[in-house]
């Protein structure tokens, strides 16, 4: 039930194009559902983040869709860029859980030019 | 700057040394956290710890061991009993557990030769 099952594992996209990446979870506790960037080399940074009162969530190029009955959500990149070129990974968190964070498998995202 | 400082970046180890990854930050916060990254498997948690002198398991915790003798301050110890400790190591805090963003250092990458 901890698990966050994350696809594609891999993408590659057009520059300009819209890069979708989907994530499930089962726990039913989880109310907390960050996006991480990393790049190589580096530690993960916050991307963008939701709670499930909300169906989505946009900043910028970048905005989460949520499905709670579904217990899904994605990650879309609106005219993506080389600069994103990146490892994404989902997680999901419970309140009151000092677990912090579940994630999920990773997608490396490669926008080409 | 205020953030989390992993070192050393690069470590090798020869198979049956004990080995300490350094991890302070400055961000005052009280929960801090080691997780784990190979290729295609996303970030597993090692150890975790809310507050200073108590931490907890997390899901690969065997062969690895941890203190919090300082707020700032969270060593991870690998072991010879960890199998595989071969991975890029990365610490973590946030402000609480319970659903706040986490910010990562910029990891550690351990070889075994």
């Amino acid at each position: 039930q901890q698990q966050v099952k994350q696809s594609p594992q891999s993408l590659i996209v057009q520059k300009g194009g819209i890069s979708i990446i989907n994530c499930a979870y089962e726990n039913t506790a989880f109310d907390y559902f960050p996006w991480y960037q990393q790049f190589p080399g580096k530690g993960p940074a916050l991307l963008i983040a939701i709670r499930p009162d909300v169906s989505e969530k946009k900043e910028g190029r970048f905005t989460i869709s949520f499905n709670k009955s579904a217990k899904q959500f994605s990650l879309h990149i609106m005219d993506s860029q080389p600069g994103d070129s990146a490892t994404y990974f989902c997680a999901a968190g419970a309140s009151g859980s000092a677990r912090q964070l579940t994630f999920g498998s990773g997608t490396q995202l490669t926008v080409l030019p | 700057d205020g953030g989390i400082t992993q070192s050393p970046k690069y470590l090798f180890r020869k198979e049956g040394q004990n080995v300490t990854l350094s991890c302070e930050q400055n961000l005052n916060h009280d929960a801090m956290y080691w997780y784990r990254q190979d290729p295609g498997q996303g970030l597993r948690l090692i150890y975790y710890s809310q507050i200073v002198n108590d931490f907890q398991k997390g899901d690969i915790a065997e062969g690895y061991s941890v203190s919090r003798e300082k707020k700032e301050s969270f060593p991870l110890t690998v072991t010879s009993a960890q199998k595989n400790p071969t991975a890029f190591y990365l610490c973590a805090s946030s402000m609480e557990y319970s659903g706040n963003t986490i910010y990562f250092g910029e990891g550690s990458w351990l070889t075994v030769v």
